[in-house]
């Protein structure tokens, strides 16, 4: 059974550029939840999709947004980048909400 | 508002050894879980163990074991027999149950290294 997907690996953004980062979940999960982390902040919650649906969302500017389709896929976009957009994203997809969440391997982002 | 909290600085254990990494919660939710995840240099975050809030039993998989203590909102994973491939950094993290979310709420993380 395949894992979470998560492309590209690496990127590398100048500063005021947009990004988008796609996230494959494991087959039959519908939930995909992303988080950005970095070494002065940690592990930070960006936001929950189901079903196409934005369930939840964590304190991030508007920058941050993201989408689900209909094979439970998702991407993330940031707009206009910042240095401090600088970070490890990670994409997990859990089965239920009582179940372990499976990651992917991460996309580095470096803004310069 | 959830609360992980990770205070250990690194932490080093002998081969073959065991090893207690703490970790302390704070919540209001009736209904929670709490996960522990192993983060190797590579990035990935991989699954180690979970424990549900209304667990008699304490978690156990494999060498691991978790080590809860509801009263004092502790939730520490036990490694027994520890392997050169366990060094990498370990976070502990809880989620509401009572809603439908999939939520993650991290601690800071703790680095292990294993001597051989």
């Amino acid at each position: 059974k395949a894992g979470v997907t998560q492309t590209p690996r690496y990127l590398i953004k100048t500063r005021g550029q947009q990004v988008t980062l796609s996230c494959s979940p494991i087959s039959g999960h519908r939930s995909v939840s992303w988080y950005q982390q970095t070494p002065g902040q940690g592990l930070q919650f960006l936001f929950e999709y189901f079903s196409e649906t934005q369930r939840n969302k964590g304190n991030f500017p508007g920058r941050f947004s993201g989408r689900q389709f209909s094979n439970s896929r998702s991407e993330m976009n940031v707009s206009t980048l910042e240095l401090g957009d600088s970070a490890l994203y990670l994409c997990a997809s859990t089965l239920m909400s009582s179940s372990e969440a499976f990651f992917g391997q991460g996309t580095r982002l470096t803004v310069v | 508002a959830q609360k992980i909290t990770q205070t250990q600085p690194g932490m080093f254990v002998q081969e073959k050894e065991a090893v207690t990494l703490d970790c302390t919660y704070d919540t209001s939710d009736q209904s929670y879980g709490l996960f522990w995840y192993k983060q190797p240099s590579s990035g990935e975050m991989i699954f180690l163990i979970y424990q549900g809030s209304y667990d008699e039993q304490n978690a156990t998989e494999g060498r691991y074991s978790l080590n809860f203590q509801k009263a004092r909102k502790s939730a520490n994973l036990v490694i027994s027999a520890s392997q050169l491939g366990d060094s990498a950094m370990y976070f502990c993290a809880m989620r509401d149950l009572t809603g439908a979310n999939s939520k993650l709420t991290f601690g800071k993380g703790i680095t292990l290294s294993v001597r051989p």
